[in-house]
């Protein structure tokens, strides 16, 4: 089964700061997608890349997919308070349009005022 | 309703007891999820069901059943309790087999 490593696994940074979480598959990713967690609350769904090369922004958050499709990285530029939580990635298992999502252990963030 | 729901929030319950946990999507989705997640371990799929009328074991199904007899609930069932079950439980739903995982808000389950 896909195998997600995500690094690092916590992150403290000043506010204003920029910042890059990374999720490396075992496999090709076929869909990678990327949630966020608050304590206590649900995912939310942030973005989801599928082909190679691709990136995409949502405000100040841009993620993209390397061109083998093996690694994903998550991008916050000017970091805010209310970009704490827990960062999860989740791959797309076995690749023939599966929708069973294998996830990784998450990438708690701070952000210190 | 708006989107997907979870009940209870919290509960407490002692070991050898049966517990089900409600999840309702009002979105049509046809596709639902139960995951437990577990500090260290991320997010684990338990069991899925494609649409309505049939469901899957995911990675970790053990000591748990779902069923999915209408498009709108997904309930999952702890026949009987262990503590190794204490967890905080999530429910998704997505429209297709391609669009993203909508999460409910949680059940924290700590079985005594």
């Amino acid at each position: 089964s896909q195998e997600l490593e995500q690094s690092p696994q916590s992150l403290i940074v000043q506010e204003g700061k920029n910042l890059t979480i990374n999720c490396t598959s075992s496999k090709t990713l076929y869909g990678l997608y990327w949630y966020k967690q608050k304590y206590g609350e649900g995912l939310i769904f942030l973005m989801m890349l599928q082909k190679g090369g691709e990136e995409k922004s949502h405000e100040k958050i841009t993620a993209k997919l390397d061109e083998k499709k093996q690694q994903s990285s998550l991008h916050i530029t000017a970091s805010q308070p209310s970009h704490a939580g827990i960062y999860l990635c989740g791959a797309d298992n076995a690749g023939a349009g599966s929708y069973q999502l294998t996830f990784g252990k998450g990438t708690k963030l701070s952000v210190i005022p | 309703i708006a989107g997907i729901t979870q009940a209870p929030t919290s509960q407490i319950l002692a070991a050898g007891r049966r517990m089900t946990l409600r999840c309702t999507q009002d979105m049509r989705h046809n596709a639902m999820y139960w995951y437990r997640q577990d500090l260290g371990l991320g997010l684990r799929l338990i069991h899925y069901s494609n649409t309505a009328g049939t469901t899957g074991k995911g990675e970790v199904p053990d000591g748990y059943s779902v069923s999915r007899a209408n498009t709108d609930d997904f309930p999952l069932t702890l026949a009987s309790a262990v503590p190794s079950q204490t967890s905080v439980y999530f429910c998704a739903s997505s429209k297709g087999l391609e669009d993203e995982q909508f999460f409910g808000p949680g059940t924290r389950l700590t079985v005594l």
